[in-house]
């Protein structure tokens, strides 16, 4: 069975470029989480959708990053313009919608780095 | 927000040593999980949790769900070189998040 498949897996940029992140959850699963995983502030959840529709953006560190689900198999984490200190590991995860207690299943990541 | 603790932060292991680390919270929770990540991919579903109490199974993995809903422990039996990685717990929320602890890296003893 496919999981959740991130692309790209590496993507090296300049700052003040816009950089677009891509996630296909596993099919029939109707949350998605996006994450971003630093040396220092670990693994931090930005944004989760449930049913393609937003429902808590408050890890979204400033307006420059912004997420969309336009579709069940489909999303993006954007971030314009991008900075030097945006530089992560960005994962996708997907899950069954569940009361907190629904494992989650994460994609590999796209590591990101901004020159 | 609500903080997990989770310790050691790192630990040394040496092949055949059972290891042990764990999880606290100040809060009760309803879930637990333990997740794997190896360097380059993705945290990976350990074993998940969901009575206090719990004691799961999954190999040579054990872990249990404490009786007061506000710990976790994880252990490792006879420690093999492929267990390194970061090991994560986590704890179910409201909605459908999950919130993470900061993780214990497992070395190899040089």
């Amino acid at each position: 069975d496919a999981g959740v498949i991130q692309s790209p897996r590496h993507e090296v940029t300049e700052m003040g470029q816009e950089v677009t992140l891509r996630c296909k959850p596993i099919s029939g699963h109707n949350s998605l989480f996006w994450y971003r995983q630093t040396m220092m502030r670990g693994l931090e959840l930005l944004i989760y959708f449930n049913n393609n529709v937003p429902i808590d953006d408050s890890g979204m560190p400033e307006d420059r990053f912004s997420a969309k689900m336009p579709n069940a198999s489909f999303s993006t984490l954007k971030i314009q313009p991008s900075e030097p200190r945006d530089s992560a590991v960005y994962f996708c995860a997907s899950s069954l919608e569940g009361a907190g207690n629904q494992p989650q299943h994460f994609g590999d990541g796209t590591r990101l780095s901004i020159l | 927000g609500q903080q997990l603790n989770q310790s050691p932060q790192s630990m040394f292991i040496q092949e055949g040593e059972d290891v042990s680390m764990n999880c606290t919270s100040s809060s009760i929770f309803n879930t637990w999980l333990w997740y794997k990540q190896d360097p380059g991919e993705g945290p990976v579903l350990l074993i998940a949790l969901y009575k206090a109490g719990e004691l799961t199974s999954n190999g040579r993995l054990t872990a249990q769900f404490g009786t007061t809903r506000k710990d976790s422990f994880l252990n490792i039996s006879a420690s093999i070189p492929s267990d390194v990685g970061i090991y994560f717990c986590a704890r179910g929320a409201a909605g459908n998040k999950l919130t993470f602890g900061g993780g214990t890296r497992v070395l190899v003893k040089p």
